[in-house]
């Protein structure tokens, strides 16, 4: 069925690192892809977006490119902060039966040491 | 103000009892989510409500019954609370489509 995978964590980097987390998807056709970030404490939120493909989606000094041809949709930020430290989700958009829903991935905890 | 405030914020109770999560939103969005973050960290949607009227029931047993009584407030009912249902729950809103939801920072529950 129609999944996320994400890169196993957590990961841990210094601050002005640079940073992948990677996400694959499986799905029929060509989804919408998100990134959703968990902030210690508070709830997701919506990072960034793409809707189709070589799409790039980018906030905050992320950035992730849909890629069709592997199916994928990596995040990534040119140097990470202490501030970055948080949970951060790779989700698509299916259609079912008529109704929307988000699938995500198991979530990538992310700290950045300073 | 808290956008999407869920309460409580922790739960523990024993198995076999009844216990209701709350979650409202000041946002006016029409649509309203519950979701199940399992040990393993998978989200997972559970309901979806659109202006008070179930969109989408996810396989979840039926001892779990989620009630609107309003465009803001969509709550959870577990009835007869077993060990497998330990995990935090989230509630989020959307407006006019299921692409940026706000969610609130969830309900731990612990069955003992």
């Amino acid at each position: 069925g129609d999944s996320v995978t994400q890169m196993e964590g957590p990961v841990t980097l210094s601050e002005e690192a640079f940073l992948t987390i990677n996400c694959t998807y499986t799905a029929t056709g060509y989804p919408s892809l998100f990134w959703y970030v968990q902030y210690p404490g508070e709830g997701l939120q919506l990072l960034l977006k793409a809707t189709k493909a070589d799409d790039k989606g980018s906030n905050k000094g992320f950035e992730a490119t849909y890629r069709k041809e592997t199916t994928s949709f990596h995040l990534e930020k040119g140097s990470v902060q202490v501030s970055d430290s948080a949970v951060y989700f790779c989700a698509l958009k299916l259609l079912r039966g008529g109704s929307e829903k988000l699938v995500f991935g198991k979530g990538t905890k992310l700290t950045v040491n300073p | 103000d808290t956008a999407v405030s869920q309460t409580p914020k922790y739960l523990v109770t024993q198995m076999g009892n009844d216990k209701s999560i709350k979650c409202e939103q000041n946002l006016g969005h029409d649509t309203m989510y519950w979701y199940k973050q399992d040990s393993k960290k998978f989200l997972k949607i559970m309901f979806s409500y659109n202006n008070k009227e179930l969109i989408i029931n996810e396989t979840v047993p039926n001892r779990f019954s989620p009630k609107s009584p309003d465009k803001a407030h969509l709550n959870l009912h577990i009835n007869s609370l077993e060990l497998g249902d330990s995990a935090v729950y989230f509630c989020a809103s959307s407006r006019g489509g299921v692409d940026i939801q706000y969610f609130g920072a969830g309900t731990r529950l612990s069955v003992l």
